[in-house]
């Protein structure tokens, strides 16, 4: 069972404009979520992350919108750069915080055009 | 660099044997994880140490997966008696604190001949 789901396998943007990614989620316990961006024979590398207890996060470029009611999230990454283009991941966590697993979506990927 | 360290990047083998992989975290952080990720999916954990202590094992950790973290300090994970859907990326990652993320390595890819 997919508990988190990143519906979307790919998404081009042009330079400047906003990429908006999407993830969605069905436990209920989930109280932590995360972004994290994926270059090729890279690891993951943390972005952003927002508590339940919020629904907004912003650091710069990025902002994520957590709607509980809904068990959705969205990355919003304004102005796109091309060095923006990887695949991205969402991430959840029962515990509040990072500790224990994290359970991630599929992927996203970002290609933004100049 | 003070990232977490990974090794070898990429494993390959014939199927039924054995390999083992190491992960060196972040030297202040407590926390390890080990996660795998196959082509087109997004990493699935295996289990977590904090110190020395192994506190949690996903199902996908069958009996031929073992992993130890003896000093509380690198890890490894061994894979017994290899088969063809073990190839994937194994990714380790470590934590401080709890409001601090996991940072990940950059994975050891493992290829079954």
């Amino acid at each position: 069972d997919q508990q988190v789901k990143q519906n979307s396998p790919s998404l081009s943007v042009q330079e400047g404009r906003i990429s908006i990614l999407n993830c969605d989620y069905t436990n209920s316990m989930f109280d932590y979520f995360l972004w994290y961006k994926k270059y090729p024979a890279e690891g993951p590398t943390f972005l952003i992350s927002i508590s339940s207890i919020k629904d907004k996060n912003e650091d710069g470029r990025f902002t994520v919108f957590l709607n509980k009611s809904a068990k959705h999230l969205s990355l919003h990454i304004v102005p796109s750069q091309p060095g923006d283009s990887a695949v991205y991941f969402c991430a959840a966590s029962d515990s509040g915080t990072s500790y224990g697993k994290l359970t991630f979506g599929q992927g996203t990927i970002l290609t933004v055009h100049p | 660099d003070t990232g977490v360290s990974q090794d070898p990047r990429h494993k390959i083998t014939k199927r039924g044997q054995n390999v083992t992989f190491r992960c060196d975290p972040i030297s202040e952080h407590n926390r390890l994880y080990w996660y795998r990720q196959t082509l087109g999916q997004g990493p699935e954990f295996l289990t977590y140490f904090q110190n020395e202590a192994q506190l949690e094992k996903s199902r996908l950790l069958s009996d031929r997966f073992s992993a130890e973290r003896p000093k509380g300090s690198f890890s490894t994970l061994e894979i017994q008696r290899t088969e063809q859907g073990d190839s994937a990326m194994y990714l380790c990652a470590s934590g401080g604190r709890g409001d601090q993320p996991q940072h990940f390595g950059d994975g050891t890819r493992l290829s079954i001949l």
